[in-house]
């Protein structure tokens, strides 16, 4: 078991630049989860899905946006990337509700120029 | 709002000190607490949790009791190890409105000297 995977681990982009973020998971999980993390503001979620082919916003989604076709991958996406949006991105995901226990991917650390 | 407030790092121990990370919430209803840990370069990891009030969690020595009257949930340990050195963070969850909310701590360091 992989558990939870993040591509890439690390990218340079200049603003205005598109990139998507994949995040994969082999345990079968519904839930999945993107977060941004910045010093001194611990972990935001961006946006969830609570199965395939469902997503919703969480606290900080704009200038993102996901997509779940398939229940093992969540993908996050920047169409215009902007400094603000420098981070570190990560994925999680839990086997139901938020009760659960979620599981962490490594992190993607992005870096708007 | 919502909110988890963790007490500012970074803690500095020596290896078999005592330890107390405080932690305290705001939210309406009846959210779930965790204690997540990261070690460096890694992404994060449930350390324990407790879904109802009085409950108490518990793992690899650590343990951390969900107070409903200070809205606090508390993380302790007995006896650190050099090994413990990461940073900890306390989050609720909850679903309200038909929403999922997790809202994560700002994270506390912890270093432990041998």
């Amino acid at each position: 078991n992989a558990g939870v995977t993040q591509t890439p681990k690390f990218r340079v982009l200049k603003t205005g630049q598109s990139m998507t973020l994949l995040c994969a998971q082999d345990m079968n999980h519904e839930y999945m989860y993107w977060y941004r993390q910045d010093p001194g503001m611990g972990l935001r979620l961006i946006h969830y899905s609570v199965g395939e082919g469902t997503t919703a916003k969480g606290e900080v989604p704009d200038g993102y946006n996901v997509s779940r076709l398939k229940k093992q991958n969540f993908l996050l996406g920047l169409e215009s990337a902007a400094p603000s949006q420098t981070s570190v991105y990560f994925c999680a995901s839990t086997p139901g509700g938020p009760v659960e226990t979620q599981y962490f991917g490594p992190g993607t650390r992005l870096l708007v120029l | 709002g919502d909110s988890v407030t963790q007490m500012e790092g970074p803690v500095t121990l020596s290896e078999e000190a005592f330890l107390t990370i405080n932690c305290t919430y705001t939210a309406t209803g009846y959210p779930s607490l965790f204690w997540y840990v990261q070690y460096p370069g890694e992404g994060l990891q449930l350390l324990l949790k407790a879904t109802k009030a009085d409950d108490k969690g518990s793992n690899k020595g650590f343990e951390a009791t969900y107070r409903k009257e200070t809205t606090s949930f508390h993380l302790e340990k007995g006896s650190v190890q050099v090994s413990d050195s990461a940073v900890y963070f306390c989050a609720l969850s909850k679903f309200t409105s038909g929403t999922y909310k997790y809202i994560f701590g700002t994270g506390t360091r912890l270093k432990v000297l041998a």
